[in-house]
C-alpha cells in the first residue's frame, strides 16, 4: 500500500531533550512537509523540502531541525530550545511543483512532562 | 498575505440534511485549492482538489466549488450520515514553483445527528 508512515503515534519528552519525530513516504513523491497543529489554531508550517538534500524553513521553524538524505524520509528532531513543542505533529507530502494533491501521515502526538 | 477562513467553526445537523460548508481566502490569486476532512486525532484525508481553471469537482456525495473571483469555496455533502462527522479543512495554494505552500483555514467541525 503507497501512504505516508509517521512513528511513534505517542511520543513523550521530558524538558530539555532532543527528540525525533520519523516520517517516511514510498509515494515517490518529491516534496515532504512538516506541520504542526494547535487546538484553535489550524495547520502551521515547519519546514519543507523540495528535493533531497534541500530543505527550507516554514513559518514557525525555530527549535526544529530536518535532514533530507533520502528521497522516502524526512525526519523532524524537536530540540530543547523549541520552548512549547506539546502539539500534534503531521507530516504531508506531494509530487512538488504545486500542482497536485498533498497527502498527510497518520500524525505523531507529543507531549512534554 | 492569503488567508483563509472558515465559518462557522462547529456546526451540528440531522442526519440526512444536505449541507454546505464555507471556505472564502484573500487574495484570488490562487493556483488551487484543496479540501481535507480529519477525524479526532488523525491525520488529514484528501477529499477534493479544484485547480483554478475549474468551476467544480465530484467525489460521491461531495461536490467542491470554486470561484475565484469572490475568493469563495464550497463543499456540498448531500444525505449527510454520522460518518460523515469530522473537521473540514480548506487549502490554497498560491501558485506554481519550488516555493508554493498551502495555506489552511482553522477547519468546520461537523456533527451529524441521528
Amino acid at each position: 500500500d503507497g501512504g505516508i508512515t509517521q512513528s511513534p503515534k505517542y511520543l513523550f519528552r521530558k524538558e530539555g531533550q532532543n527528540v525525533t519525530l520519523s516520517c517516511e513516504q514510498n509515494l515517490n513523491h518529491d516534496a515532504m512537509y512538516w506541520y504542526r497543529q494547535d487546538p484553535g489554531q489550524g495547520l502551521r508550517l515547519i519546514y519543507y523540502s523540495q528535493i533531497v538534500n534541500d530543505f527550507q524553513k516554514g513559518d514557525i521553524a525555530e527549535g526544529y531541525s530536518v535532514s533530507r538524505e533520502k528521497k522516502e524520509s524526512f525526519p523532524l528532531t524537536v530540540t530543547s530550545a523549541q520552548k512549547n513543542p506539546t502539539a500534534f505533529y503531521l507530516c504531508a507530502s506531494d509530487m512538488g511543483g504545486g500542482y497536485n494533491e498533498q497527502f498527510f501521515g497518520p500524525g505523531t502526538r507529543l507531549t512534554v512532562l | 498575505k492569503q488567508e483563509v477562513t472558515q465559518i462557522p467553526a462547529a456546526l451540528s445537523v440531522p442526519e440526512g440534511e444536505n449541507l454546505v460548508l464555507n471556505c472564502s481566502f484573500t487574495d484570488s490569486a490562487i493556483y488551487n485549492l484543496q479540501w481535507f476532512r480529519q477525524d479526532p486525532g488523525k491525520g488529514l484525508t484528501s477529499l477534493l482538489l479544484i485547480q483554478s481553471s475549474q468551476r467544480e469537482q465530484t467525489s460521491g456525495r461531495l461536490n467542491a466549488s470554486l470561484d475565484k473571483s469572490s475568493g469563495r469555496s464550497t463543499l456540498y455533502i448531500a444525505a449527510s450520515q454520522p460518518g460523515d462527522s469530522a473537521t473540514y479543512l480548506c487549502a490554497v495554494r498560491p501558485h506554481t514553483g519550488a516555493n508554493s505552500k498551502l495555506t489552511f483555514g482553522k477547519g468546520i467541525t461537523l456533527s451529524v445527528r441521528p
